[in-house]
């Protein structure tokens, strides 16, 4: 199976930051499909996961500004990111846990896109 | 939410030699959850170690993990060229937040 993350490289501070992972030579079903993002200053950070069933779970720090979701349809995990500000710049990751034969850890990433919010 | 302190920061080593990394947890952990990645630079991190000993597919048996409760550890026996990179580690439990410490650096002495 294979990840690939998309979408603008730059966003401007205050609007919503909308990425999407394609995910190829698997299914959806049976997994977590977590978002993760990463800058200098503070590392890797979780930001949630929607599951197959399409349960969600955020990180408290960005619950009030995060949404993600399924496009089974399409093989697609969205991630949107509203009111964003300087401090979400990062390179964010779309990441597969498997709950059972990995214990919900996180065994396949995507490259990875930078995201950097400028005016 | 469970915060996982990494140490040392920097390991400096020559290849050949053993490493051991440390992560310790603020609270206990479920020793099915913890889990290490290895990340190099300009690239995404990789899962090296899951349920805290369980090596992942294609791993190769120089890396290892022990631990339990608060404190876990990550050893590669005898260091290769293509080792030296960043090492995270992170705990994956059955009630998120999921979090991540903040990275150890393995490099070349």
């Amino acid at each position: 199976v294979q990840l690939q993350e998309s979408g603008p490289g730059v966003v401007k501070p205050s609007e919503t930051l909308s990425l999407t992972c394609s995910v190829s030579g698997g299914s959806i079903s049976g997994y977590y499909w977590s978002w993760i993002r990463q800058t200098p200053g503070k590392g890797l950070e979780w930001i949630g996961y929607v599951y197959y069933s399409g349960t969600t779970n955020y990180n408290p720090s960005l619950q009030s500004r995060v949404t993600i979701s399924l496009d089974t349809s399409k093989n697609q995990v969205s991630l949107k990111l509203r009111s964003v500000t300087a401090a979400d710049t990062a390179v964010f990751f779309c990441a597969r846990s498997a709950p059972l034969s990995f214990f919900n850890s996180l065994d396949v990433w995507g490259p990875g896109t930078p995201v950097t919010v400028s005016s | 939410e469970i915060v996982l302190t990494q140490s040392p920061g920097i390991l400096s080593l020559s290849p050949g030699e053993r490493a051991t990394l440390s992560c310790r947890a603020s609270h206990n952990v479920s020793t099915n959850y913890v889990t290490w990645y290895q990340q190099k630079p300009g690239q995404r991190p990789r899962l090296l170690i899951y349920g805290a000993s369980r090596r992942a597919p294609g791993i190769p048996d120089r890396f290892s993990g022990t631990g339990s409760g608060t404190d876990f550890s990550l050893t590669i026996s005898r260091l290769e060229p293509e080792d030296f990179a960043v090492y995270y580690c992170q705990q994956c439990g059955t009630s998120p937040p999921w979090t991540f410490g903040q990275g150890t650096k393995v490099e070349i002495k």
